[in-house]
């Protein structure tokens, strides 16, 4: 079975520093999904960042990046630029291609530091 | 757009009631699970399903059934509330076997569910 590991329960970032946040997983598939999704107080679960495992290219998206280390089986995520905003409980989930099951970390709680 | 609707968003049960969480989606997605969020613990998996009169159990099952007679409707019922099953639970919808874009997963606002 896969799991996803999330080994800091608690970060803080002072705004507009950049912060990186931490995931390791096990799998014994070569082919599958990465997510990151942010939970804000609202409860809301949104999704920042996804990557494909085949794509050795990491993903973007603005202010967001990815540093997938498919050997090593990390997928950690950097928040440049770090607002207010991006105060929240952040997930890392795994999903395998062949399915469409979720499997989580224990997640991250960011705080953000004016 | 709705996306995923869950309700109630709060609920307060006694010890061996029964109660039923709602959830309904319109994007047409054949997939559609619940989850439990525990501190700590992440998201874990109840049940899910993979369409109409299709389901099938996850990581944390017991206590918990599903049905699912419509794509659009996807609900969970609490047979005898316990203490332990105080939680906050997400109903998710998405693309069956998606791939690239259509990997997304849709979460619905989740409940709070106390049990007293």
């Amino acid at each position: 079975a896969q799991t996803v590991t999330q080994s800091q329960p608690e970060m803080s970032v002072q705004e507009a520093e950049t912060v990186t946040l931490s995931c390791t997983y096990d799998t014994s598939e070569s082919d599958y999904y990465l997510f990151w999704y942010k939970q804000p107080p609202s409860r809301q679960m949104i999704l920042v960042i996804r990557q494909e495992a085949y794509k050795q290219q990491n993903a973007t998206e603005n202010r967001f990046s990815v540093n997938f280390q498919k050997a090593a089986k990390s997928f950690s995520l950097k928040i440049s630029d770090s607002q207010l905003g991006d105060a929240a409980m952040y997930f890392c989930a795994y999903r395998s291609a062949r399915g469409n099951k979720l499997v989580f970390g224990a997640g991250t709680i960011l705080r953000v530091k004016s | 757009n709705a996306g995923v609707t869950q309700t109630p968003k709060f609920q307060v049960l006694k010890t061996g009631q029964s109660m039923t969480l709602q959830c309904a989606q319109d994007m047409n997605h054949e997939y559609m699970s619940w989850y439990r969020q525990d501190p700590g613990m992440g998201l874990r998996l109840i049940h899910y399903s993979v369409g109409a009169g299709i389901t099938d159990q996850g990581e944390v099952p017991n206590g918990y059934n599903v049905s699912r007679s419509t794509t659009e409707d996807f609900p969970l019922r609490l047979l005898s509330a316990a203490p332990s099953q105080t939680s906050v639970y997400f109903c998710a919808s998405s693309s069956l076997g998606g791939a690239g874009l259509d990997t997304e997963a849709f979460f619905g606002q989740g409940t709070r569910l106390t049990v007293v």
